[in-house]
């Protein structure tokens, strides 16, 4: 079965500073890779998806995340983050057979 | 619209008492459904899913079972709780064509 690493496990960074959170995965064949957030007090919910094209793909509230396959990798970044960014970040992967596996997650806490 | 229902939200359970948690999904048929247990610093551990009625894939040895009876129902059960399954345990769903995971509000498990 296939598995997911976010290296990051706590990061503290500044309001406008940029972020960047790792993600690998662990599989030889087609993907589809995610980013969830789960605010405060809040469920998980989605942030952004890659099923096909351009490995560039943009989410809500200015995240985006790149896919690169030869390094088995779908990075999260922000160019600026705010204090209302702190949450917790999942990455996932889902190799097409109904197996949605998560990363452990990336505590972001962003001071004001 | 799709929506999906877990309950209850918290629940304090003694040592070695029985466990129903309960996941309905409307909105959507024949939908690929999973349990996953959410601990601090773990990340979302996937414990069950399962592609249909009474179709159901176990990912790690432990304390717990689910079940499909309905297209639409999905139980978590245990027959002795332990200490060690305190936690947060969310039902999710995803449907064919639609690979992302939607999740419910969560159940607090105490284990007492």
């Amino acid at each position: 079965a296939q598995s997911v690493s976010q290296h990051n496990h706590h990061v503290i960074l500044s309001e406008a500073a940029s972020l960047e959170l790792g993600c690998n995965y662990s599989y030889g064949g087609t993907v589809n890779l995610f980013w969830y957030v789960q605010y405060p007090g809040q469920h998980l919910q989605l942030l952004l998806k890659y099923f096909s094209g351009d490995p560039l793909v943009k989410g809500i509230k200015g995240f985006e995340a790149e896919f690169i396959k030869s390094k088995f990798s779908f990075n999260l970044r922000k160019p600026s983050v705010q204090w209302s960014d702190t949450a917790e970040y999942f990455c996932a992967v889902n190799a097409g057979n109904n197996d949605m596996r998560f990363g452990a997650g990336t505590r972001l806490t962003v001071k004001p | 619209s799709q929506t999906i229902h877990q309950w209850p939200a918290t629940l304090v359970q003694p040592v070695g008492s029985p466990l129903s948690l309960e996941c309905t999904v409307e909105g959507t048929s024949n939908p690929n459904l999973y349990w996953y247990r959410q601990a601090a610093g773990r990340g979302l551990q996937l414990l069950f899913y399962s592609v249909g009625i009474g179709q159901i894939s176990s990912e790690v040895p432990q304390n717990l079972s689910a079940s499909r009876p309905q297209d639409r129902q999905f139980i978590l059960s245990s027959k002795k709780l332990l200490l060690s399954d305190s936690g947060f345990y969310l039902c999710a769903w995803s449907g064919i064509g639609v690979t992302e995971a939607f999740f419910g509000q969560g159940t607090r498990l105490t284990v007492v």
